[in-house]
């Protein structure tokens, strides 16, 4: 399995600020994904990411609130921009090779 | 449209008291159900990937199994390490590859 790491771990955030996330692969992976985990809540997808292409959002997310960079085959990041405290998650990117879909340990994001 | 539905929420055991989990899917095509195992303030952790309909898989003190309509994840004589939010996703087949996830089962196992 690929190992994922992420980083901020976690960080709190003045409202109106933005921040982005890190998520270092130690293999070549086709495909990232950026996940959001609400407190108490379940993981929904924001967005995949392939290298050299853009970003594909799905429903309710969109590029200029979450753009991501996908620059090489092992490395992308994910921004939350112009943050509100409703943006207060867990942030999480993910990668999947041959049926296995690893999680990094997420980013505890608080925007006070 | 791709729907993951898991029971129950919260589950509450005994120590060596066996029992299951429940998992059901409306998707366009299986590709995969994934089930997942999250500690507090972790990322998910990978536990087994099903295929096809009668498959089973196994890990220590969990077996899933899966049907064309549902997944179980049953533990035996689970201990209180096993305490932890269990999460079910299916996978479509589709071009998009994504997981779709359910609410997740919270598991707790008291001494």
């Amino acid at each position: 399995s690929a190992v994922i790491s992420q980083k901020p771990s976690r960080d709190i955030c003045q409202r109106g600020t933005s921040l982005t996330i890190q998520c270092q692969v130690d293999s070549q992976v086709t495909m990232m994904f950026w996940y959001r985990q609400q407190p108490g809540q379940s993981l929904t997808l924001i967005a995949t990411a392939n290298q050299g292409s853009e970003a594909t959002y799905e429903s309710g997310f969109v590029i200029d609130k979450f753009p991501i960079s996908r620059p090489n085959l092992t490395f992308s990041t994910l921004t939350v921009s112009n943050m509100s405290p409703e943006d207060s998650s867990i942030y999480l990117c993910s990668v999947g090779q041959g049926g296995d879909y690893t999680f990094g340990s997420g980013t505890r994001l608080t925007v006070v | 449209e791709d729907q993951v539905t898991q029971s129950p929420e919260a589950l509450r055991l005994q120590e060596g008291e066996s029992s299951s989990l429940n998992c059901s899917y409306t998707v366009s095509g299986l590709r995969g159900l994934f089930w997942y195992r999250q500690d507090p303030g972790k990322g998910p952790e990978f536990l087994f990937t099903l295929y096809s309909a009668g498959e089973e898989k196994e890990k220590e003190r969990l077996k899933a199994t899966l049907t064309k309509k549902e997944s179980f994840l049953h533990i035996t004589a689970p201990k209180p390490e096993d305490s932890a939010t269990y999460l079910c996703a299916v996978q479509a087949m589709d071009s998009s590859y994504k997981l779709i996830f359910g609410s997740g089962t919270r598991l707790l196992v008291r001494p």
